[in-house]
């Protein structure tokens, strides 16, 4: 898991709540990803962000949002218009924004459960 | 659109033999390829990942997997399977794209269960 945190480890959110999902790097990475994953589905992107400031939706972002307002800090908001949100959350960071032969090193995950 | 398809959901293998875990893809220009593997409520960890050069790609913890550029795939090995080996592996893909984007495609994983 590297360099890169995510917090908690462990969520519970409530019909019609927004949550917020942490992730950190001290790796001085400068891009930054957020992916879900389902059972059997594999990993699919909601967002990610090659440079501070900037950020680009991915193939499910519908109902989440992002920022990248530091360089180390990517933080991803579930929204009450997440119709279907459980799901596990990873985090992963490349060194070098925009090249494809980079590798993404993730973090632990975050486990949401909508109740 | 770039894909990547494994086309087995679970692999069983006994303990000491070798394994492999298939994976093919399709892109339409260079494929850049990886290998990830995810232990039970765990982000997924880097094994390897094929550039350019040499078809067979050597990785972490004895992993292998070789490039066959004719049939799309890249299958990972292991000459010897050991019991902690089981666990969920991921392959993906990305490639160069017009419009800017970086994006890792990953195939729906394969879990490898090596029996004792």
């Amino acid at each position: 898991d590297g360099g890169i945190t995510q917090s908690p480890k462990y969520l519970f959110r409530k019909e019609g709540q927004n949550v917020t999902l942490s992730c950190e790097q001290n790796l001085n990475h400068d891009a930054m990803y957020w992916y879900r994953q389902d059972p059997g589905q594999g990993l699919r992107l909601i967002y990610y962000s090659q440079i501070v400031n900037d950020f680009q939706k991915g193939d499910i972002a519908e109902g989440y949002s992002v920022s990248r307002e530091k360089k180390e800090s990517f933080p991803l908001t579930v929204t009450s218009a997440q119709k279907n949100p459980t799901a596990f959350y990873l985090c992963a960071s490349s060194g070098r924004s925009g090249d494809p032969t980079d590798t993404q090193y993730f973090g632990p995950g975050t486990r949401l459960t909508v109740l | 659109a770039q894909s990547v398809a494994q086309p087995e959901d679970q692999v069983n293998v006994a303990e000491g033999n070798p394994l492999t875990v298939k994976c093919t893809y399709s892109v339409s220009g260079n494929p850049y390829l990886f290998w990830y593997v995810q232990y039970p409520n765990r982000g997924l960890q880097f094994l390897l990942k094929y550039i350019t050069g040499d078809n067979l790609v050597k990785g972490s913890y004895g992993f292998e997997a070789e490039f066959n550029k004719s049939q799309t795939s890249f299958h990972l090995k292991k000459p010897s399977a050991l019991v902690s080996d089981s666990a969920l592996y991921f392959c993906a893909v990305s490639e160069y794209m017009d419009t800017g984007r970086r994006a890792l495609t990953f195939g729906s994983g394969t879990r490898l269960q090596v029996q004792p």
